[in-house]
């Protein structure tokens, strides 16, 4: 079964931690993406890569910054976590094409205090 | 560009019911379309997609949508729901491109299946 794993499906951080958030892919996507999803706002992209070592800012860049060394793994980070960037995070990732889907993870539910 | 929206924000239903999830597009070129399904606490899950062809798509749980051209609509259906069909669904477009894959993703509509 294919799959995007996701780390950690709870965090807590405190306020100024740097956090990182891994996915890790097995289907050989060329694309993944991180969103982050909150009551009312529904799914937001954050950064995307379409290639290793490639990365594009989706519509809410500020505050996150992303890694691609490996076609399988996209890294999210926060370099100073803050209380507004509590949210459930979601990875996904697809082939390159736009008839294909993504297929998500599980989320990683993040809290910072 | 392409965008999403989709009408309903909640939907309540009575288990046993058929239910209607509404999603309209705008785009200048042709699309492809997609719904998903989140359960709670978890990621979206594909439930189905339109790429061509014939315009009523059906997807798993016994879930079917109908693509109209001239509405620009993608509704959801389902002719009798279970409280297990309790969950977020997204509708989604994307527009063929050489380039990377995105998706535009609707709001939401939170389906609520009441006993």
């Amino acid at each position: 079964d294919v799959k995007v794993t996701q780390s950690s499906r709870y965090l807590v951080k405190r306020t100024g931690e740097k956090v990182f958030l891994e996915c890790v892919q097995d289907m050989d996507h060329e694309n993944m993406f991180w969103y982050r999803q909150d009551p009312g706002l529904g799914l937001r992209l954050i950064y995307f890569s379409y290639d290793v070592k490639m990365k594009e800012k989706g519509d809410i860049p500020e505050g996150y910054s992303v890694s691609r060394e490996k076609k399988e793994r996209f890294s999210l980070i926060l370099e100073s976590a803050s209380t507004n960037q509590t949210s459930m995070y979601l990875c996904a990732s697809s082939f390159q094409g736009s008839s294909y889907g993504y297929t998500f993870g599980s989320g990683t539910r993040l809290t910072v205090v | 560009a392409q965008s999403v929206t989709q009408l309903d924000s909640q939907v309540p239903v009575f288990e046993e019911a058929p239910v209607e999830l509404r999603c309209n597009y705008s785009s200048s070129v042709s699309v492809y379309l997609f719904w998903y399904v989140q359960y709670p606490n978890q990621g979206l899950q594909l439930l189905l997609k339109y790429l061509s062809g014939s315009t009523l798509v059906k997807g798993i749980n016994g879930f079917e949508a109908e693509f109209n051209k001239s509405q620009t609509s993608f509704h959801l259906r389902k002719p009798s729901v279970h409280i297990s069909d309790t969950a977020e669904y997204f509708c989604a477009v994307s527009a063929p491109s050489g380039g990377y894959n995105k998706l535009i993703f609707g709001a939401g509509t939170r389906l609520a299946v009441h006993p």
